[in-house]
This record gives C-alpha cells, sequence and structure tokens, in this order.
C-alpha cells in the first residue's frame, strides 16, 4: 500500500539543465510534504518542504510545485550540478500525525558534466 | 562534530541472535525515531520518542524494542532476530514532532542477518 509513489527509479540530466523529480501521493489527508537528499553511506538530508496552502515554494535553486488535485508534486532543480547526483525521497504527513513522515521509494538523480 | 551517529555502521549476525543499534544526537533535540529502509528502498517509520516518552509505535514485531536512557539517545533492540530483518535503520532527530520540525538522520546501520 504505497501511499506516496516515485514512479520513476532513475533520471539522468546535463550539468546546467532543469531536473524535475515527479511524486504522488494517494492518501488526500496529506497537507505536509518534504523532499529529502542522500548520498551513499550517508542518511537522508532535508531538502526543502512546501505545506498544502502553498502551490509552489522555492528556494536557491530548489522549488516544489504541488497540485493539489492531481495529488502530485514536483521538484525542480535550476540549474542543476554534478554535486546534485544523489537519490530524491518525497516524503508526506499530515497535521496531527505526530511528525510521522511516509516516504517514497526514492529517485536517483545523475547529472552529467 | 557529528550530528546523529549510529554504531555500529555494520552488523553481521546470524538468525536467532540478539543485537543492539545505538543512536546518539548532539543537537539538543527533544524527538527521536528509528527507521527501517528494507531492500524495496521504502524508508519506514518505526518508532518515535518525545522527552524520553514513546509517541508513535508502528506495526513493528515486539521482537524490536527501543530503550531511550536520555533525551540525547535511542537504542534499538531486536531479539531473535530474523533474515527479514536485513535492512538499513536510520536514526534521526528532530526539535519537536510537529510538520515543521525538521528530521536529522544518521547515517545508517547496515544489519545483515545470515
Amino acid at each position: 500500500d504505497q501511499q506516496v509513489k516515485q514512479n520513476s527509479p532513475s533520471l539522468s540530466v546535463q550539468e546546467g539543465r532543469i531536473s524535475i523529480l515527479n511524486c504522488d501521493y494517494t492518501n488526500s489527508m496529506f497537507d505536509y510534504f518534504l523532499w529529502y537528499k542522500k548520498y551513499p553511506a550517508e542518511g537522508p538530508t532535508f531538502l526543502i518542504s512546501i505545506s498544502s496552502i502553498k502551490d509552489k515554494n522555492e528556494d536557491g535553486r530548489f522549488t516544489v510545485f504541488l497540485n493539489k488535485s492531481a495529488k502530485h508534486l514536483s521538484l525542480h532543480i535550476v540549474p542543476s550540478q554534478p554535486g546534485d547526483s544523489a537519490v530524491y525521497f518525497c516524503a508526506a504527513s499530515f497535521t496531527g500525525a505526530n511528525s510521522k513522515l511516509t516516504f517514497g521509494k526514492g529517485i536517483t538523480l545523475s547529472v552529467r558534466p | 562534530d557529528t550530528a546523529v551517529s549510529q554504531t555500529p555502521k555494520y552488523l553481521v549476525t546470524q538468525m536467532g541472535n540478539d543485537k543492539s543499534i545505538k543512536c546518539e544526537q548532539n543537537l539538543g533535540h527533544d524527538t527521536m525515531y528509528w527507521y527501517k529502509q528494507d531492500s524495496k528502498k521504502f524508508l519506514k517509520i518505526m518508532f518515535s520518542y518525545n522527552n524520553k516518552e514513546l509517541i508513535i509505535n508502528e506495526t513493528v514485531p515486539n521482537r524490536f524494542s527501543p530503550k531511550s536512557p536520555d533525551k540525547a539517545h535511542l537504542n534499538l533492540h531486536i531479539n531473535s532476530l530474523e533474515l527479514g530483518d536485513s535492512a538499513v535503520y536510520f536514526c534521526a532527530s528532530s526539535q519537536g514532532f510537529f510538520l515543521e520540525d525538521t528530521q536529522y538522520f544518521g547515517p545508517g546501520t547496515r544489519l545483515t542477518v545470515l
């Protein structure tokens, strides 16, 4: 029962171009969404988040878009850099969940120099 | 200075054994978590403690027992290990247990049960 789905296991982009990582969710109770980045042999690190009262949140090169009606969010990285090569996890939660996060299985992003 | 540390990093053991994984955070956070990343790569929460009190207890076999001796430590003890327990276990911490409290993860412990 995957409530958070990252259907593309991997993505490869050229340095300097845009990376778009997609995430879909099924639980309509989710109202808070996060992206985490993970390098090999390290734990996930928080990247950016968005509340359901917004449809866009931007932090430097990273922008997250939320489409509530489609139960879809995406992470845009512009411009992509080789150091962005990592696994990106989408996660979701809802008010009252006591910070319980539900994660997707991750997308491996490779940025080619 | 590692914010969230776990020991050991790797653990290889036989079925039926009992083992512990230790976690420590030096961030002064009140809330700590254990997650399991299985072979399908999903990160799933197992437990969460706030100020040494259990606040999240997912459907986890009772062979898994977390122990929080103080706010900075959350250890995971596993009895009678089974093949299916093989996974990477991540510890995490956050200031509080609200949605906006960023969770900081440790590097993970890769457990292999033979």
